[in-house]
């Protein structure tokens, strides 16, 4: 069965700082991956999402996120960290379910960003 | 364009009672997602309904069920409410279904007392 783990439950980082947060999946195909962001009290926004081909994926916000298949990671970066990005995120892999795709999400990073 | 809403936004129910949420889709979206948020299961995937009929279903017991209705909003219910089902829940709709185009709205806040 397809899981989703997100080693970091919290990562505090200044802001300016580089960021990086973890995620390793578990899956017998070819995964197809997202990482998606929650601020408090809204719904989820998809950052960027890996199918197939470049291994390196730009996203929305300046974040970026590699695909390394070997490792069967799929980390989410940024180079420079704002205090508007504290927030939870959540990697997720779309396995089959029933025949279609469905979300399976890790448990979720929450970032804190110090000043 | 409008977004997905969600009502209620916040809920308070007791053990045993029925509850029912509502999930209105962005204008031309066939497809509505729910999934449950809890602290200690994380995000999981109640059901998916396209064009009025349930495509997919996540593993959850009979209590929860959905519907969608011509105009492609859908409804939620949950019955013989449990503690545990205390929850954020969310819906996102996409045109036809395919994961990679869901947006998400801004969820229902259950509170089971």
């Amino acid at each position: 069965a397809q899981s989703v783990t997100q080693p970091d439950i919290h990562i505090t980082v200044s802001e300016g700082a580089s960021l990086e947060l973890r995620c390793n999946y578990s899956y017998g195909a070819t995964p197809y991956l997202f990482w998606y962001v929650q601020s408090p009290g809204q719904g989820l926004q998809l950052l960027l999402k890996y199918f197939s081909g470049d291994t390196l994926v730009q996203g929305i916000k300046g974040f970026e996120a590699e695909f390394k298949r070997s490792q069967s990671s799929f980390n989410l970066r940024k180079p420079s960290v704002h205090w508007s990005d504290a927030a939870e995120y959540f990697c997720a892999v779309g396995a089959l379910l029933g025949g279609r795709r469905a979300l399976t999400f890790g448990s979720g990073t929450r970032l804190q960003v110090q000043p | 364009k409008a977004g997905v809403t969600q009502t209620p936004r916040y809920l308070i129910k007791t053990r045993g009672q029925q509850v029912t949420l509502s999930c209105s889709p962005i204008s031309g979206h066939r497809s509505v997602s729910w999934y449950q948020q809890t602290p200690g299961q994380g995000l999981q995937f109640l059901f998916e309904y396209f064009s009025e009929t349930q495509r997919n279903k996540g593993n959850f017991p009979g209590r929860f069920s959905g519907r969608q209705f011509s105009n492609s909003r859908s409804e939620m219910n949950v019955s013989t409410l449990e503690l545990g089902d205390s929850a954020l829940y969310l819906c996102a709709s996409s045109l036809d279904g395919e994961i990679d185009t869901q947006y998400f709205g801004p969820g229902t806040r259950l509170t089971v007392l």
